[in-house]
């Protein structure tokens, strides 16, 4: 079955750095999610890519969907204490509404 | 609030009984998704609903799971004789009947199963 994997699992940086998550499916995506989820919060929707290379910023936010439509990724520049959280892709199949999560990855900001 | 609501917040259980979980979505929204999410782990996707139809149900899933959406507005999930195994987050997420709509999800029902 469809399989969505994120890297790194965690990443602590220190304010101020750049953050980068990657996201990758074992098969080609139609569309794709990102969602950030605070501790002890549900996941909150970010951004939907949907066609191959797109990317679309958002404020220090950077988001790209790859050639193939099989990978992703997030770039957080100049990263804040409140960047900090788990981010998750969800990648969508062609044909279905169904949406698989990656494994998440988590940041943590040192002030 | 117009939000995802889900009902219980919190459930404890003991092993083998039965619990149900109810999740009312945003109104307008006919696209209704249940996950189970365990600590550290990504939303696992168990199931997802256009109106009343249930579209697909994942395959890793037990038939001790069980979800409805009766009238194509609120839905519930039960689980028959509960498992130790089965204590996680459960969420439940909707969204607009559009090609990848983005999907609001609800606060969570934590599943304690003793």
């Amino acid at each position: 079955g469809q399989q969505v994997m994120q890297i790194p699992q965690y990443q602590h940086v220190q304010e101020g750095e750049d953050f980068t998550t990657y996201c990758n499916s074992s098969t080609t995506l139609s569309n794709i999610q990102w969602y950030k989820q605070r501790p002890g919060g549900h996941p909150v929707f970010l951004i939907q890519l949907v066609k191959s290379g797109e990317v679309k910023k958002q404020k220090r936010l950077t988001f790209q969907f790859g050639e193939a439509k099989k990978n992703s990724s997030l770039h957080i520049t100049a990263t804040q204490t409140t960047d900090v959280g788990t981010y998750f892709c969800a990648g969508g199949a062609s044909g279905t509404y169904k949406y698989i999560f990656g494994t998440g990855t988590r940041l943590k900001v040192l002030a | 609030d117009t939000g995802v609501s889900q009902d219980p917040r919190h459930k404890i259980t003991k092993r083998g009984q039965n619990v149900t979980f109810r999740c009312d979505p945003i109104s307008e929204h006919n696209r209704l998704y249940w996950y189970r999410q365990t600590l550290g782990q990504g939303p696992e996707f168990l199931t997802y609903f256009q109106n009343e139809a249930q579209l697909e149900k994942s395959r890793l899933l037990s038939d001790r799971f069980s979800a409805e959406r009766p009238k194509g507005s609120f839905s519930t999930l039960e689980i028959q004789r509960t498992e130790q195994g089965d204590s996680a987050m459960y969420l439940c997420a909707s969204s607009l009947a559009r090609q990848g709509g983005e999907q609001y999800f609800g606060p969570g029902t934590r599943l304690t199963v003793t």
